[in-house]
């Protein structure tokens, strides 16, 4: 199955500035996926990106797709005290429906 | 829609004692249930797959024996550790979907400790 790979594995950030994730996958997915942790809690469900190219946004969170389909990114403007968490990519091969998970990006956020 | 629980959130067992978790699907049929593991400051690892009245699909070093999963309806699916281990205590996070196109629903986890 494919490889995920997503950096940085930690990002601290002042309250205010913005910042980027990367995901990048050893072979074509079929679509990725983003969620987000927060301490102690469960991934919740942030968005699915599908076409080659696609660029999505939920208020300050960006996502793009890219167009081999084997990386994508999450930039966060403006970060918040909300954002704080881990952020992991996720994303399903061409010829499979298993989530293949990022090792995450740890959120702290300094006022 | 689309809610997925867990019970228990938590449980602490002695080594040497089997622990059963749960996972249902509250408000939807789940043809697929997933069952991952995730170690503290860790990425989420997939343990098995889990299809309704069928054997679940165990990935790479994955004990079957150990991990016993059975997913007796569309909505329910159980993760049993056998003979559980200090070694096994960890979040245990399963996931549910209506299809093969849909998106996970995970549940909200149960964390393992074993003394």
């Amino acid at each position: 199955g494919q490889q995920v790979m997503q950096i940085p594995q930690y990002q601290h950030v002042q309250e205010g500035e913005d910042f980027t994730t990367y995901c990048n996958s050893s072979t074509t997915l079929s679509n990725i996926q983003w969620y987000k942790q927060r301490p102690g809690g469960h991934p919740v469900f942030l968005i699915q990106l599908v076409k080659s190219g696609e660029v999505k946004k939920q208020k300050r969170l960006t996502f793009q797709f890219g167009e081999a389909k084997k990386n994508s990114s999450l930039h966060i403007t403006a970060t918040q005290t909300t954002d704080v968490g881990t952020y992991f990519c996720a994303g399903i091969g061409s010829n499979d429906y298993k989530l293949s998970f990022g090792a995450g990006t740890t959120v702290t956020v300094r006022a | 829609g689309a809610v997925v629980s867990q019970h228990p959130s938590w449980v602490i067992c002695k080594s040497g004692t089997s622990v059963k978790i749960e996972c249902r699907s509250l408000d939807f049929q789940a043809t697929t249930m997933f069952w991952y593991r995730q170690f503290p400051k860790q990425s989420l690892m997939l343990m098995a797959t889990s299809n309704e009245g069928s054997k679940a699909t165990y990935e790479q070093g994955v004990e079957k024996d150990k991990f016993l999963i059975n997913h007796a309806s569309l909505t329910l699916s159980t993760l049993t550790v056998t003979s559980a281990h200090p070694e096994d205590s960890s979040f245990y996070i399963c996931s549910a979907v209506r299809d093969y196109t849909d998106t996970q629903y995970f549940g909200p986890g149960t964390r393992l400790t074993v003394l």
